[in-house]
């Protein structure tokens, strides 16, 4: 089953706007990261907030963590045609040395 | 990633068949594992390994098998391709010296149809 929830699972808006994705999960976890892919391509790393880490900024990416919720949310800030892409959470769970991954939410940023 | 190769890139394949995806990487990692993603279904662990004689079973490794050949190397076989094993194939690799991190890199992914 998967571990991560994310919500939207579509999210489409207009260029400049900001773009916020939620994902929640079920067990412990080291840390949690989120990926982006592309259409049909493989999956390219953006960020990683540990357990112990509440926020966390990357350029235009705000990622926080809520542990007592089991939740977290990746912020992308003044939204570019080039950010049209899937955005997956994944959950380092503790001491198993595996990713899991969110079904992902579909992030369309219209010109 | 182009330190982690996929071949082939793409297949298509009949019911019965036995094929093999190969992954390769240069990145000198420890860690390789092998997912599929199927849509809205995210990505799914098929199987992993810690080194070359650490083969672990992921979340959905029936009608799977993998051979760890060498650190660089992680190869996945279906047996008897089914239909239903219709879905994009990624391998990814992570370093065990990051343990608490535990980023992976991907491949470009294999594209596998079974008619």
């Amino acid at each position: 089953s998967q571990q991560g929830e994310e919500d939207p699972q579509a999210l489409s808006i207009q260029e400049g706007e900001n773009a916020t994705m939620n994902c929640s999960y079920k067990t412990s976890i080291n840390n949690l990261q989120w990926y982006r892919q592309n259409s049909g391509r493989g999956l390219v790393h953006l960020i990683l907030i540990r357990s112990n880490e509440r926020e966390k900024h990357s350029g235009r990416l705000r990622v926080t963590l809520d542990t007592s919720k089991k939740s977290s949310s990746l912020l992308i800030t003044a939204s570019r045609a080039a950010d049209t892409a899937s955005y997956f959470c994944a959950t380092d769970v503790s001491n198993t040395g595996k990713l899991i991954f969110g079904q992902g939410t579909t992030l369309q940023v219209k010109p | 990633d182009a330190d982690v190769t996929q071949t082939p890139r793409n297949r298509i394949t009949k019911t019965g068949k036995r094929i093999m995806l190969e992954c390769s990487q240069t990145k000198g990692h420890d860690r390789m594992y092998w997912y599929r993603q199927d849509p809205g279904l995210g990505l799914r662990l098929i199987y992993y390994s810690f080194d070359v004689k650490d083969i672990n079973k992921g979340e959905i490794s029936d009608g799977y098998s993998v051979s760890r050949q060498a650190q660089a190397k992680f190869s996945l076989s279906l047996e008897s391709a089914i239909p239903n094993q219709t879905a994009l194939y990624f391998c990814a690799t992570s370093d065990r010296t990051a343990l608490l991190y535990n980023e992976q890199f991907f491949g470009p992914g294999t594209r596998l149809t079974v008619l």
